[in-house]
């Protein structure tokens, strides 16, 4: 089974509906990650986590939520969908909880969002 | 704020060519980890390597080398003997070590490996 899962693994969505997008993890980490990816722009930090209590913003934030309901859940949430947040969006995770530390992201399968 | 370029949007080569990706990265931290990643086809990411700022070893893992060069800010792949299978976008990455840095991306190449 894989050590990082995302659901769905392809949405198609309308302008102004709301959807979320859930990741899980069996591999105990503590960090997890929302990114999206969009043709030839690279991957781009949406949101954050270290820990249950801390969520932090990344580079393209706006127009997302998320919620880590434990440890292992990770959930982004589209409030009211729009056409350019088509894309290709990432769960990762990371388990060093020291400072200095090599942290290694491992990334889930994607899901391939599509809002009309 | 720190920055990772890969100049190669695209590149395509025939098995069983050698093929080098650059990599230059910028960052006024002195201690910092490198990575590399694969994505193919299908899209997944797939993690491939890390390298921290200490060690400028050059690492060889089967057909895949990197070269790491503090000197340049670079830290180029080549694939030796290219395949198929190699067609992927690859993705160099940068995490700082200061406090909880996350990781900056460049935008990936893109290889075509053609029979």
């Amino acid at each position: 089974d894989a050590d990082v899962t995302q659901t769905p693994r392809n949405r198609i969505t309308k302008t102004g509906k709301r959807i979320m997008l859930e990741c899980s993890q069996t591999k105990g980490h503590d960090r997890m990650y929302w990114y999206r990816q969009d043709p030839g722009l690279g991957l781009q930090l949406i949101y954050y986590s270290f820990d249950v209590k801390d969520i932090n913003k990344g580079e393209i934030s706006d127009g997302y939520s998320v919620s880590r309901q434990a440890q292992a859940k990770f959930s982004l949430s589209l409030e009211s969908a729009i056409p350019n947040q088509t894309a290709l969006y990432f769960c990762a995770t990371s388990g060093d909880i020291n400072p200095g530390s090599t942290d290694t992201q491992y990334f889930g399968p994607g899901t391939r969002l599509t809002v009309l | 704020a720190q920055k990772v370029t890969q100049a190669q949007t695209e590149i395509s080569v025939v098995e069983k060519e050698d093929v080098t990706l650059d990599c230059v990265y910028e960052t006024r931290d002195t201690t910092y980890y490198l990575f590399w990643y694969k994505q193919p086809p299908s899209g997944e990411l797939v993690f491939l390597i890390r390298r921290n700022s200490f060690d400028e070893q050059n690492e060889i893992s089967g057909r895949y080398s990197w070269n790491f060069q503090k000197s340049t800010s670079s830290f180029n792949f080549t694939i030796t003997a290219s395949q198929v299978v190699d067609s992927a976008v690859y993705f160099c990455a940068l995490r700082l070590l200061s406090g909880y840095s996350t990781l900056t991306f460049g935008k990936g190449t893109m290889l075509l490996v053609s029979p």
